[in-house]
């Protein structure tokens, strides 16, 4: 099956510094999320990018799918971007998820 | 925004006993599916579901699972007799289609086996 491979796995961070977390896929994917999953555990939805760039607010993503990476970036943070980030990828039904970045924006 | 919901948001049960999950995907969408989150691990998929079959599984989902659509709105994970390593979050998520689309997740059903 597809390997996903995140990194950094740990970042730390000053509030308002900017990040790049990436991600690696083994095998080429037509399926590609990031997520954010916060305190509680719930997996918030960022982005659906098995392709291009796609921006939303601070955050942005660009996937080069030829060369079967994706990177997330995060301008300003903030200590509310604290929390594990996953990217999850597949050629089918099944989305393969990495062991995440944890991400902790201190104050 | 519709989402995914999912019922409990925790539950407790003792080692051999059953228990079911419950999902109401979003309305209009067709593919479900179940992946679990050990704690501390990455998130893991177990199953998907299309047209009232199994469409695909992983080698996680053994004979003591099983997922049902028991009703036009419900998507249920079954686990006929827990084991204390079946301790997770569970997560629903549904899409629109199959293949190269959103999957959108639920927040999760906790569950710990004693």
């Amino acid at each position: 099956g597809i390997q996903v491979e995140q990194s950094p796995p740990d970042l730390i961070l000053q509030e308002g510094a900017n990040s790049t977390l990436r991600c690696n896929f083994s095998d080429s994917v037509n399926n590609l999320q990031w997520f954010h999953q916060n305190p509680w555990g719930q997996l918030i939805n960022l982005f659906y990018i098995p392709s291009g760039t796609k921006q939303n607010g601070r955050l942005s993503a660009t996937t080069v799918a030829t060369e079967r990476y994706s990177l997330l970036y995060i301008s300003s943070s903030q200590t509310t971007d604290s929390g594990v980030y996953f990217c999850a990828g597949g050629s089918g039904s099944r989305l393969t998820f990495g062991e995440g970045t944890q991400l902790t924006v201190n104050p | 925004e519709p989402e995914v919901t999912q019922t409990p948001s925790h539950q407790v049960t003792q080692m051999g006993q059953e228990v079911i999950l419950r999902c109401v995907p979003i309305s209009n969408h067709l593919y479900f599916y179940w992946y679990r989150q050990i704690l501390g691990q990455k998130v893991e998929f177990l199953v998907s579901f299309y047209n009232n079959e199994i469409s695909e599984k992983s080698e996680i989902f053994d004979d003591q699972f099983s997922v049902e659509r028991p009703d036009g709105s419900n998507f249920t994970l079954k686990i006929r007799s827990t084991k204390l390593e079946d301790s997770a979050m569970y997560f629903c998520a549904s899409s629109e289609a199959g293949g190269s689309v959103t999957q959108y997740f639920g927040p999760g059903t906790r569950l710990l086996v004693l």
